[in-house]
C-alpha cells in the first residue's frame, strides 16, 4: 500500500516560515491535501489539491507538490499555528485515502 | 450551522460490540459521501469506512467483516456498528464528510470525535 512519510516534528520561531514535508513515491502525480489538528479538536482542511486554500484559511498557508515530496508552507508563523499537521492522498489502487503520520509544529 | 457531532463511544471489553452515531446538521447525510476515520492514542489518522451517496460501502482491511457503516436518513445520522472489538480498535473515532475532486476524495468537514476504549 502507498506510504506517506512526514517528519515527526518541526520547530520554528514566531514570524519565521515553517515547511512541513510529505514524502511519497511519485507524489507529484497525485493531489495532496493538508489538515491542521489542534489538541482536542477536529482536523481542519487547510490546503486542498496541492495548493488551494479553502475559504477562511489565511494566505499564510500555501502548498507545493513535485516529484516525491509535497510541502506545506506556513509563512509568518504565529503561536496559534501550533498544531499537528497531516497530509493525505487518495490511493487509486485500493480506492481509499491514505494519511501521513503527522507532524507536530512547535512555535518556539 | 454545518456540523457533525459523534456519540456512542466508551469502554468496552474485547470481543464486545458498540454502535457509534454521528448527527449531521446543516446538510443531508443521505446525499453525501460519509466516512469514519480513527486516531489511536498518540498516533496518526487511519481511514475506517465510507458510505457513498449511492449507498455503496467500503472498508479498511483492518475492520472488514467486523464493522458496518450505515445511515439513518430519518435522523440525518451516520452510524458505525462495531463488533468483535479488539484492543487495537482503541481510538478516537471521527465522522467526516468527503468531497470528490477529479476521481480523488478529501475531507472538508469533521466532527470532534468520540473515544472508544477496548480493554478488559
Amino acid at each position: 500500500s502507498y506510504v506517506l512519510t512526514q517528519p515527526p516534528s518541526v520547530s520554528v520561531a514566531p514570524g519565521q516560515t515553517a515547511r512541513i514535508t510529505c514524502g511519497g513515491n511519485d507524489i507529484g502525480s497525485k493531489s495532496v491535501y493538508w489538515y491542521q489538528q489542534k489538541p482536542g479538536q477536529a482536523p481542519v482542511l487547510v490546503i486542498s489539491d496541492d495548493r488551494d486554500r479553502p475559504s477562511g484559511i489565511p494566505e499564510r498557508f500555501s502548498g507545493s507538490n513535485s516529484g516525491n515530496t509535497a510541502t506545506l508552507i506556513i509563512s509568518s508563523v504565529e503561536a496559534g499555528d501550533e498544531a499537528d499537521y497531516f497530509c493525505q492522498v487518495w490511493e487509486v489502487s485500493s480506492d481509499h485515502p491514505v494519511f501521513g503520520g503527522g507532524t507536530k509544529l512547535t512555535v518556539l | 450551522e454545518v456540523q457533525l457531532v459523534e456519540s456512542g463511544g466508551g469502554l468496552i471489553q474485547p470481543g464486545g460490540s458498540l454502535r457509534l452515531s454521528c448527527a449531521a446538521s446543516g446538510f443531508t447525510v443521505s446525499t453525501n459521501d460519509m466516512n469514519w476515520v480513527r486516531q489511536a492514542p498518540g498516533k496518526g489518522l487511519e481511514w475506517v469506512s465510507v458510505v457513498f451517496g449511492g449507498s455503496r460501502t467500503h472498508y479498511a482491511d483492518s475492520v472488514k467483516g467486523r464493522f458496518t457503516i450505515s445511515r439513518d436518513n430519518s435522523k440525518n445520522t451516520l452510524l458505525l456498528q462495531m463488533n468483535s472489538l479488539r484492543a487495537e480498535d482503541t481510538a478516537v473515532y471521527y465522522c467526516a464528510r468527503a468531497r470528490e475532486n477529479w476521481g480523488t476524495w478529501y475531507f472538508d468537514l469533521w466532527g470532534r470525535g468520540t473515544l472508544v476504549t477496548v480493554s478488559s
